[in-house]
């Protein structure tokens, strides 16, 4: 099993462009995240989804959207990138249903890192 | 608001000694999370606590949970050096999601 790849591993981008990043799992697990790191900051959520054609907002959603087409992949993109998204993304997924006697134990792929200029 | 919280943010210590990084957080949550990150790498679940007075143990770490007090503690014995990671705690909300603390950068020196 891979895990939870993510495509690419590196990116510069320029004010304005725009791309997507691509989240793959194979452990056919329900729930998908997008986080953020930053610097001193932790991890923070941008988007997520419970589900195959489902997403919802994380904390920081503003600039970015999200579409999980298949239950496998989840894609993040960047319409038009700023300076201040500059960080490194990660994806993870998690096979926690929801119920209470489950727990969201979430394992992450590699990340990305994405410079905008 | 829902918040958690790690303390010490940044720990430098000699190999051989005992120290514990504490996680506080702010929600009724019974279930927390810890992770280990190496540098320039992703993130590795280390220990899932589930339940008042949960403890794992792994090598030379163990963790702890007290959701009386609403705390998390990660206890190191007899540090070695291929420990220095930034350790994250993390715990549930009630809509699918984590609330992750700002990390522990620990360094543990020859």
């Amino acid at each position: 099993n891979a895990g939870v790849t993510q495509t690419p591993k590196f990116r510069v981008l320029k004010t304005g462009q725009s791309m997507t990043l691509l989240c793959a799992q194979d452990m056919n697990h329900e729930y998908m995240y997008w986080y953020r790191q930053d610097p001193g900051m932790g991890l923070r959520l941008i988007h997520y989804s419970v589900g195959e054609g489902t997403t919802a907002k994380g904390e920081v959603p503003d600039g970015y959207n999200v579409s999980r087409l298949k239950k496998q992949n989840f894609l993040l993109g960047l319409e038009s990138a700023a300076p201040s998204q500059t960080s490194v993304y990660f994806c993870a997924s998690s096979s926690w249903g929801g119920s209470q006697r489950g727990y969201n134990e979430q394992f992450f792929g590699p990340g990305t890192r994405l410079t905008v200029l | 608001e829902l918040k958690v919280e790690q303390n010490p943010l940044f720990l430098s210590m000699q190999e051989g000694k005992n120290y514990t990084i504490y996680c506080n957080y702010s929600t009724t949550s019974d279930r927390l999370y810890w992770y280990r990150q190496d540098p320039g790498k992703s993130l590795e679940s280390l220990f899932v606590l589930l339940s008042n007075g949960a403890v794992k143990q792994e090598g030379r770490l163990m963790a702890s949970l007290d959701t009386k007090a609403r705390l998390s503690t990660l206890h190191i014995t007899a540090a070695v050096h291929d420990l220095s990671a930034t350790y994250f705690c993390a715990v549930d909300r009630s809509n699918y999601q984590l609330i992750w603390g700002a990390g522990t950068k620990l360094i543990i020196k020859p």
